[in-house]
């Protein structure tokens, strides 16, 4: 599965819009791009995931780039509940898996 | 439909001491991780499984073991624990190729070890 790169920290006022970018470059064309969250220390959560259109549900929306080699998890309305870490990851839904890196993700903290 | 369930959820060991850490799913998943988690750090890959009565080494596999003998449960093994293994310790599940690939994580066990 391809590596992804994400900055280490991002931060963002309530009630903001909160853009974390995430970068794919070596990602192949059968490996979906999903994001996930932990806050303070939990089990990371799915928030979201996609091929190559735009996603949106309830929690965020994402944007791949038309080269998929960079997408863009968007929270619309930030609350101090979104504070946590996020990771990216790309995952090939249709071959057989083996490692799952996760890296460091992005620890968003969204201030007063 | 309880998800992934790892226990025990905290444990204090003393060095030298071994123990278990069980996980279980009842998704009937193919693939499962174990993860550890420090301060500062993301979630580093110890073990994993890509089914039952297999097992793989991850990035940071030394001073554990595991086991899958049964589809649902994935076992990680400290044989003499060390203070370089307290931690925060994420087990993870995911099913095989499908449209709805989700990967499913425990609520971690903190593990302290003296």
């Amino acid at each position: 599965d391809a590596k992804t790169t994400q900055p280490p920290s991002m931060d963002c006022a309530e009630g903001r819009a909160a853009n974390l970018p995430c970068n794919h470059s070596t990602i192949s064309g059968n490996e979906y791009v999903y994001w996930y969250r932990q806050i303070h220390s939990q089990g990371p959560q799915y928030i979201i995931h996609g091929l190559k259109n735009n996603e949106t549900n309830e929690m965020a929306s994402l944007i791949i780039t038309e080269d998929r080699k960079s997408s863009t998890l968007i929270l619309p309305h930030a609350t101090l509940r979104d504070t946590a870490v996020y990771y990216c990851i790309a995952l090939d839904r249709g071959s057989t898996l083996g490692r799952l890196y996760f890296g460091r993700g992005t620890q968003l903290t969204v201030w007063p | 439909n309880a998800g992934v369930t790892q226990t025990p959820k905290f444990r204090v060991l003393k060095t030298g001491q071994s123990m278990t850490l069980l996980c279980a799913q009842d998704m009937n998943h193919e693939y499962m991780y174990w993860y550890r988690q420090d301060p500062g750090m993301g979630l580093r890959l110890i073990h994993y499984s890509v089914g039952e009565g297999t097992t793989a080494k991850g990035e940071v596999p030394d001073g554990y073991n595991v086991s899958r003998l049964k589809k649902q449960n994935f076992l990680l093994g400290l044989e003499s624990a060390a203070p370089s293994q307290t931690s925060v310790y994420f087990c993870a599940s995911i099913s095989g190729a499908g449209i709805e690939r989700k990967l499913f994580f425990g609520s971690g066990t903190q593990l302290s070890v003296l």
